[in-house]
């Protein structure tokens, strides 16, 4: 299993540009997750996804947009990139059933806004 | 709402010294917590977890967690640090999410270790 993969590895874009990330998870999770990282503020949850067809808010959603069409992929958008959201951004997936909900997480997308 | 407060940014240690990492939560009912470490360039790996039974917690590469309610505390120890322990270590309180399924974590802001040899 590859686990929770994430493409691409690392991006620079230009101010207003727009791009989307892809994550993908083998493991049959039904919740995934969209963080940023920024130094000092650890993980801010940005949007998540309780099942194929649904998303919700998280604690800093503004300036992005996610869609999770399949159940094993969760797209997180940005359609115009501002240098605020430089940022590593981590993908997550949980399996709900188990009642403690542990995240795996993907290796990070590196995004830089100049 | 829930929250954690890890209130040590960095925490520096000589390699065979003992470790203990604070965190604090908040959170109104019994609450589940989480210990993840992030080596340099790396997601997160889940390092240990609670949420009921026996309130010290052992968990991978030689961590233990004790979870005292009385103190809204979950500290994450070890008793001999590897020079490759040397990472960010995140503290995290699951909390029902706004749907009232599961759990969705807050993580804190993250400890740094330096370890030294």
């Amino acid at each position: 299993n590859a686990g929770v993969t994430q493409t691409p590895k690392f991006r620079v874009l230009k101010t207003g540009q727009s791009m989307t990330l892809l994550c993908a998870q083998d493991m049959n999770h039904e919740y995934m997750y969209w963080y940023r990282q920024d130094p000092g503020m650890g993980l801010r949850l940005i949007h998540y996804s309780v099942g194929e067809g649904t998303t919700a808010k998280g604690e800093v959603p503004d300036g992005y947009n996610v869609s999770r069409l399949k159940k094993q992929n969760f797209l997180l958008g940005l359609e115009s990139a501002a240098p605020s959201q430089t940022s590593v951004y981590f993908c997550a997936s949980s399996y709900p059933r188990t009642v403690a909900n542990e995240q795996f997480f993907g290796p990070g997308t590196r995004l830089t806004v100049l | 709402a829930q929250s954690v407060t890890q209130p040590d940014i960095h925490i520096t240690v000589s390699e065979g010294a003992s470790l203990e990492l604070r965190c604090n939560y908040s959170y109104g009912a019994t609450p589940y917590l989480f210990w993840y470490v992030q080596s340099p360039g790396q997601g997160l790996q889940l390092l240990l977890k609670y949420f009921s039974g026996d309130t010290l917690v052992q968990g991978i590469k030689g961590f233990e967690a004790e979870f005292k309610r009385s103190q809204s505390s979950f500290n994450l120890r070890k008793p001999s640090v590897h020079w490759s322990d040397a990472a960010e270590y995140f503290c995290a309180v699951g909390a029902r999410s706004a749907s009232g399924g599961s759990y969705i974590p807050t993580f804190g802001r993250g400890t740094s270790l330096i370890v030294h040899p």
